[in-house]
């Protein structure tokens, strides 16, 4: 198989807090992990991809000491939304890559920015 | 970049009928195709995809094309039933690994 999860599914918070986001291969080891943010009724837009080991590379318009990534190992990486907003709340997923093309996509995060 | 269209945003059909979505690429260097499904609040689940040296590709009742000289390929699902109502997702990947989306086309099968 090839399943990712995310952690947490959901997570409400106050304006001008921090929030992480776990995302994990469970069943194989990623090469490259991705993250996306995807607005209600519209597509999938990537934010940024990361490698075990090295700094994340971020996508054109999305701010990276805002949206910070870690990706301390082949399973695991980590978005964390700083100073978080309102226009911050998103269905944030991410997704995990075996090495070839195909990404295996998390569940999925709901982030509720009060 | 990768430039992907997809048509149409939404389809209705009947029980028992079958969907067809269409996409086009800009990037002649694209080389994977990947369809998603996406139902309500959850990630995108990978139904089928296609390779640049293939074209055509099936599984059950679903099937795949691809014409890489117009640049465009489909989705075909035959037989609809209930459960194939969700958001479906075509991509394109150049060599870089990133996967550039359709807009996606909302699918509600008819009881």
């Amino acid at each position: 198989g090839a399943v990712v999860s995310q952690h947490p599914s959901w997570v409400i918070c106050k304006s001008g807090t921090s929030v992480k986001i776990e995302c994990r291969s469970l069943d194989f080891q990623a090469t490259t992990m991705f993250w996306y943010r995807q607005f209600p009724k519209q597509s999938l837009m990537l934010m940024a991809t990361s490698n075990e080991g090295s700094k994340a590379t971020y996508e054109q318009g999305v701010e990276k000491d805002k949206f910070l990534i870690n990706h301390a190992s082949l399973t695991l990486s980590t978005l964390t939304v700083t100073s978080a907003h309102p226009e911050d709340s998103s269905f944030y997923i991410c997704s995990a890559s075996k090495g070839r093309d195909e990404q295996f996509f998390g569940p999925g995060t709901r982030l509720t920015v009060l | 970049g990768e430039n992907v269209e997809q048509h149409p945003s939404t389809l209705s059909v009947q029980e028992g009928d079958s969907a067809v979505i269409k996409c086009t690429y800009s990037d002649s260097a694209s080389n994977y195709f990947p369809w998603y499904k996406q139902e309500l609040g959850k990630g995108p689940q990978l139904i089928i995809d296609i390779r640049s040296n293939v074209g055509e590709k099936k599984d059950q009742r679903i099937a795949v094309t691809l014409n890489k000289t117009a640049k465009h390929f489909s989705l075909h699902i035959t037989e609809t039933q209930p459960e194939d109502s969700a958001v479906y997702f075509c991509a394109a990947s150049p060599n870089d690994y990133k996967l550039s989306f359709g807009a996606g086309t909302t699918v509600t099968v008819r009881a």
